[in-house]
């Protein structure tokens, strides 16, 4: 029972280039969700996702984009890398995402290094 | 606009009991979460209130003021298992969370 897998763990980037962060649950969830987290501040909504093929803006979606083509799978990509990204995100799922009583499962989290 | 409010830090002595307190002002208000997180690892899901007055799950106990825009999460019999970052989280009208930024739970012996 795996839960929330994210990958990688750790990753350090340049100024400019672009990357995956994988996200993948096996809990048959409905809802889906990219956080960052930086010091001092709380957690910040990248995108999110009710379902298949649906996906929508958070709170701080520049330079971001996410796609879901499978219930399973959330990936965010990273499109030109700036120090400003520099963070840990985490990934989250819900059985479903219209509900006060939204329980998030987390993944583990992916620490991200811009130089 | 949304804004949720936390001490930044909270000191305890192992055994007793422990207060911290989320203040909050949100333009739609659907309940109040309330998240633990150990050092370098993920939050997880501590209570939630959708309604006003308290919800006890073992040691840790969640109470909700709407009216107020106040919450306080109650930790008895402090083990220091329970040093960690404990997160609110409010609800809004998009069913998204809104996340305060944590309070640091220091436990001495």
């Amino acid at each position: 029972n795996a839960g929330v897998t994210q990958t990688p763990k750790f990753q350090v980037l340049k100024t400019g280039q672009s990357m995956t962060l994988q996200c993948a649950q096996d809990m048959n969830h409905e809802y889906m969700s990219w956080y960052r987290q930086d010091p001092g501040m709380g957690l910040r909504l990248i995108h999110y996702s009710v379902g298949a093929g649906i996906t929508d803006q958070g709170e701080v979606p520049n330079g971001y984009n996410v796609s879901r083509s499978t219930t399973e799978d959330f990936p965010l990509r990273l499109l030109s890398a700036a120090p400003s990204q520099t963070s840990v995100y985490f990934c989250a799922s819900s059985t479903d995402g219209s509900s006060g009583a939204n329980v998030l499962t987390f993944g583990a989290g992916s620490r991200l290094t811009v130089l | 606009g949304q804004s949720l409010e936390q001490p930044s830090e909270v000191t305890a002595v192992e055994g007793a009991i422990v207060q911290i307190n989320c203040t909050y002002q949100t333009s739609g208000f659907y309940g109040l979460s309330w998240y633990q997180q150990h050092d370098g690892g993920a939050p997880t899901f501590l209570s939630y209130n959708g309604l006003d007055g308290l919800e006890e799950k073992g040691r840790f106990s969640s109470f909700l003021s709407r009216s107020k825009g106040y919450s306080y999460l109650l930790l008895k019999e402090l083990q220091m298992k329970d040093s960690a970052s404990y997160l609110c989280a409010v609800v809004d009208s998009n069913y998204q969370l809104i996340w305060g930024a944590g309070t640091k739970l220091i436990i001495k012996p």
